[in-house]
């Protein structure tokens, strides 16, 4: 089953901070967290494991919640090169470890 | 280096042509996919193949045909596609394979497919 991302869309001025949401309605073991700019592939940002820490570099952070099989990926001091779909990835779950099933993307677009 | 390439990077074809899209990484990773994009939708799994042999294959139609030469190199043969098959065609590779939950997949930058 797909994870659910919220918000759907968002859009930011310079500076601004985001939340973005991704939750499982079954147990994860690991999200991966991707960005991909129009007509481009998808770049990996991080990876959080079930029972790990809150992983996180430069301005972008993100946290796994096991209880709630839920990852947050926050955005710091937004930029406008963060412009893109992000999209959460499950393993665990009804995929199993072998493969990641991708969220529903979140567009965000930072405008100056 | 973490580059995965794909060629073409824009292909268009006609419903009774035959057509190859290729992808390659030297990264030395164990673990090839496919994926089909289409347009505001998050990328949907195709095959996966591990250590050069097919592991998934999520229930595709037949006209879609991975072949995996060798550790490098996966290639998607295309035959008799219909205009539902036009979508962005996306490879990616990871250093291990299934069933590492921490095994992170490299994307390339995919083949825009336009099927006439």
């Amino acid at each position: 089953q797909q994870p659910v991302q919220s918000p759907q869309a968002v859009i930011l001025r310079e500076g601004e901070d985001a939340v973005i949401n991704c939750s499982s309605s079954k147990a994860l073991y690991s999200v991966h967290w991707y960005r991909q700019k129009h007509g481009e592939a998808p770049v990996f940002l991080m990876i959080l494991l079930k029972g790990g820490e809150q992983k996180g570099h430069e301005k972008i952070s993100a946290s796994f919640n096991e209880k709630k099989q839920q990852s947050s990926l926050y955005l710091t001091a937004s930029q406008l090169s963060y412009s893109g779909t992000y999209f959460c990835g499950t393993k665990g779950g009804s995929g199993g470890y072998q493969k990641v099933t991708f969220g529903t993307g979140t567009k965000l677009q930072v405008i100056p | 280096d973490t580059e995965v390439t794909q060629t073409p990077k824009h292909l268009v074809m006609g419903m009774t042509n035959k057509k190859s899209l290729k992808c390659e990484q030297h990264m030395g990773h164990r673990a090839m996919y496919w994926y089909k994009q289409k347009a505001k939708k998050p990328p949907e799994l195709m095959f996966v193949y591990s250590y050069e042999k097919l592991s998934i294959n999520e229930s595709v139609p037949s006209r879609f045909s991975p072949e995996c030469p060798n550790s490098s190199l996966l290639n998607l043969h295309l035959h008799a596609l219909q205009p539902e098959d036009s979508a962005l065609y996306l490879c990616a590779s990871s250093q291990v394979g299934l069933a590492e939950p921490t095994d992170t997949q490299y994307f390339g930058p995919g083949t825009r497919l336009t099927v006439l």
